[in-house]
């Protein structure tokens, strides 16, 4: 079945430091590929999506590019703020039959001043 | 306006309860579904509902039983709480096929 393996955390980063959160995904055909954020207490959050490969997603400084020929879709950012401390998701859709997601298990990003 | 709410945010209850958690969207989506977020922040799906039908199961125990009234509703109840239901569970709605999910912000669930 499908699945999508994140790299572990915490992670931890001081302010403006340069973030990368791996994110590989094992899927048949071609998913649609998205990053998720939930800040403490909340529910989820669409961070940014690729729906096919080559694509690039991009929200808030964050951007991931859509690799098939590396199954990955790695989030970047250039300079993290504090407020960016969350809890971030990569997950994949196959779309149809009730579009389901399947998330990976989450990289928590601590950033410091 | 939420456009994903849920009530009670918090639920402490003891082992062998029955208890229910709602969720309701505004956003006009036709798709429903309710994931369950462990102690280590791993998300899986338990339910998804189409127009009041439901259209994923996930190896769920039929202690749970989910009950979409109207594409706007999507309830969960849940027989003879265990301790390993202690969970969030996170409700979400999306258009069918459309890919991004907006979630609720989570029920905890804690039983003693």
């Amino acid at each position: 079945g499908d699945s999508v393996t994140q790299m572990e955390g915490p992670v931890t980063l001081s302010e403006e430091a340069f973030l990368t959160i791996n994110c590989t995904y094992t899927a048949t055909g071609y998913p649609s590929l998205f990053w998720y954020v939930q800040y403490p207490g909340e529910g989820l959050q669409l961070l940014l999506k690729a729906t096919k490969a080559d694509d690039k997603g991009s929200n808030k400084g964050f951007e991931a590019t859509y690799r098939k020929e590396t199954t990955s879709f790695h989030l970047e950012k250039g300079s993290v703020q504090v407020s960016d401390s969350a809890v971030y998701f990569c997950a994949l859709s196959q779309g149809g039959g009730g579009n389901k997601l399947t998330f990976g298990t989450g990289t928590q990003l601590k950033v410091e001043l | 306006d939420t456009a994903v709410s849920q009530t009670p945010k918090y639920l402490v209850t003891q082992m062998g309860n029955d208890k229910s958690i709602k969720c309701e969207q505004n956003l006009g989506h036709d798709t429903m579904y309710w994931y369950k977020q462990d102690s280590k922040k791993f998300l899986k799906i338990m339910f998804s509902y189409n127009n009041k039908e439901l259209i994923i199961n996930e190896t769920v125990p039929n202690r749970f039983s989910p009950k979409s009234p109207d594409k706007a509703h999507l309830n969960l109840h849940i027989n003879s709480l265990e301790l390993g239901d202690s969970a969030v569970y996170f409700c979400a709605s999306s258009q069918a096929y459309a890919g991004e999910l907006f979630f609720g912000e989570g029920s905890r669930l804690t039983v003693l």
